[in-house]
């Protein structure tokens, strides 16, 4: 079964737009929400992370907004470049498996010129 | 960098061979991880380490695949007996002590079983 559910599977958006991919988790234990960046042949790179007590946070041009509630979080690409285009996760976890993650299918974003 | 170095890089196999994977993290990593990532699909825990000790295993280990830790510096996977459904990418991770949640990923090791 999987925990985490991600979408859309994959998504073209143009320069300068914005990327807003959806995760939906079921355990209302997980307590850790990172984004992962991946390049094609290479490994996952950390985004960005965010704990429950928190409904948003902000990098540069990342976001992640939490909906506690709902048991649903996003990442906003905000003015998207074209060194964007890479393959996103999500991943959950509690505090009492560190570095066990839960990951989702994954997301292609594609941003064109 | 991450600090965490996977070799070799790919791997092709004949089916029934066994195959070995190292991992190197840097030495200040007391947590190592073994993930496992098919095409089209997110990382699958496989596996952690605590300095030498492995602390857990994942349904997915079955008795074909062996990891190790000796004296908690690198780390190997191997795998006996490969089959075709073993073709993934083997991701080696690591975490510093303190640093609660955060694995640094190395780039991962190919494995093709023909």
């Amino acid at each position: 079964q999987q925990q985490v559910k991600q979408s859309p599977q994959s998504l073209i958006v143009q320069k300068g737009g914005i990327s807003i991919i959806n995760c939906a988790y079921e355990n209302t234990a997980f307590d850790y929400f990172p984004w992962y960046q991946q390049f094609p042949g290479k490994g996952p790179a950390l985004l960005i992370a965010i704990r429950p007590d928190v409904s948003e946070k902000k990098e540069g041009r990342f976001t992640i907004s939490f909906n506690k509630s709902a048991k649903q979080f996003s990442l906003h690409i905000m003015d998207s470049q074209p060194g964007d285009s890479a393959t996103y996760f999500c991943a959950a976890s509690k505090s009492d498996s560190w570095g066990k993650f839960q990951f989702g299918a994954g997301t292609q974003v594609v941003v064109t010129p | 960098d991450t600090g965490v170095s996977q070799n070799p890089r790919h791997k092709i196999t004949k089916r029934g061979q066994n195959v070995t994977f190292r991992c190197d993290p840097i030495s200040e990593h007391n947590r190592l991880y073994w993930y496992r990532q098919t095409l089209g699909q997110g990382p699958e825990f496989l596996t952690y380490f605590q300095n030498e000790a492995q602390l857990e295993k994942s349904r997915l280990l079955s008795d074909r695949f062996s990891a190790e830790r000796p004296k908690g510096s690198f780390s190997t996977l191997e795998i006996q007996r490969t089959e075709q459904g073993d073709s993934a990418m083997y991701l080696c991770a690591a975490s510093l002590p303190g640093s609660g949640n955060t694995i640094y990923f190395g780039e991962g090791s190919w494995l093709t079983v023909v």
